[in-house]
């Protein structure tokens, strides 16, 4: 089964609201990456987390690896239109060799 | 200049037939992907290939086949199609780092996708 769960599988904000997503693993994981994919686009990523309870921002977005790096999360303040599309976790773990496992992705759809 | 390039962007074709999907990576990495990512968006690994190794997702059918002229290319072939065969599948690149025996995956760059539609 799906070994890298995330939620909510859909969000539908306000814009200007904030947003969150949370990514959880059954194991531990050696990194945990973050992709954004546009309606119609390929997932481009975002930003690569490697340390326990690692916590790293971009503007408007920031990113969180759990203590006993198995979950994550992406957090979104002031949500804008521009944010809209689907936010995909991936996470690598010990014994995949160099292959990531993707989350299920949380669709934002953002209101204006 | 692109980075990484597929084609065709859409396929469409018949039920059993045999199709190619071809992938090419201007960034000098050292390991290339297939992902298939249904219509509910799950995006899945099919393989992970380097020069020095292939990696399988154990629940790809042995109908698909990834095939790597030289570095920069990994083209995917399938045989017999399906029905279910239809999704987008996206080929990736990275620049590994071995680390003491295991591999650390660094960033993964995408294709723009193939739609492949089996009627």
């Amino acid at each position: 089964g799906q070994q890298v769960m995330q939620i909510p599988q859909y969000q539908h904000v306000q814009e200007g609201e904030d947003f969150t997503t949370y990514c959880n693993s059954s194991t531990t994981l050696s990194n945990i990456q973050w992709y954004k994919q546009r309606p119609g686009g390929h997932p481009v990523f975002l930003i690569q987390l490697v340390k326990s309870g690692e916590v790293k921002k971009q503007k408007r977005l920031t990113f969180q690896f759990g203590e006993a790096k198995k979950n994550s999360s992406l957090h979104i303040t002031a949500t804008q239109t521009t944010d809209v599309g689907t936010y995909f976790c991936a996470g690598q773990l010990n014994n995949a060799g160099n292959m990531l496992t993707f989350g299920g992705g949380t669709r934002l759809m953002v209101k204006p | 200049d692109t980075a990484v390039s597929q084609t065709p962007k859409y396929l469409v074709t018949q039920m059993g037939n045999d199709k190619s999907i071809k992938c090419e990576q201007n960034l000098g990495h050292d390991t290339m992907y297939w992902y298939k990512q249904d219509s509910k968006k799950f995006l899945k690994i099919m393989f992970s290939y380097n020069n020095k190794e292939l990696i399988i997702n154990e629940t790809v059918p042995n109908r698909f086949s990834p095939k790597s002229p030289d570095k920069a290319h990994l083209n995917l072939h399938i045989n017999s199609l399906e029905l279910g065969d239809s999704a987008v599948y996206f080929c990736a690149s990275s620049q590994d780092r071995g680390l003491a025996g295991s591999w650390s995956t660094d960033t993964q760059y995408f294709g723009p996708g193939t739609r492949l539609t089996v009627l």
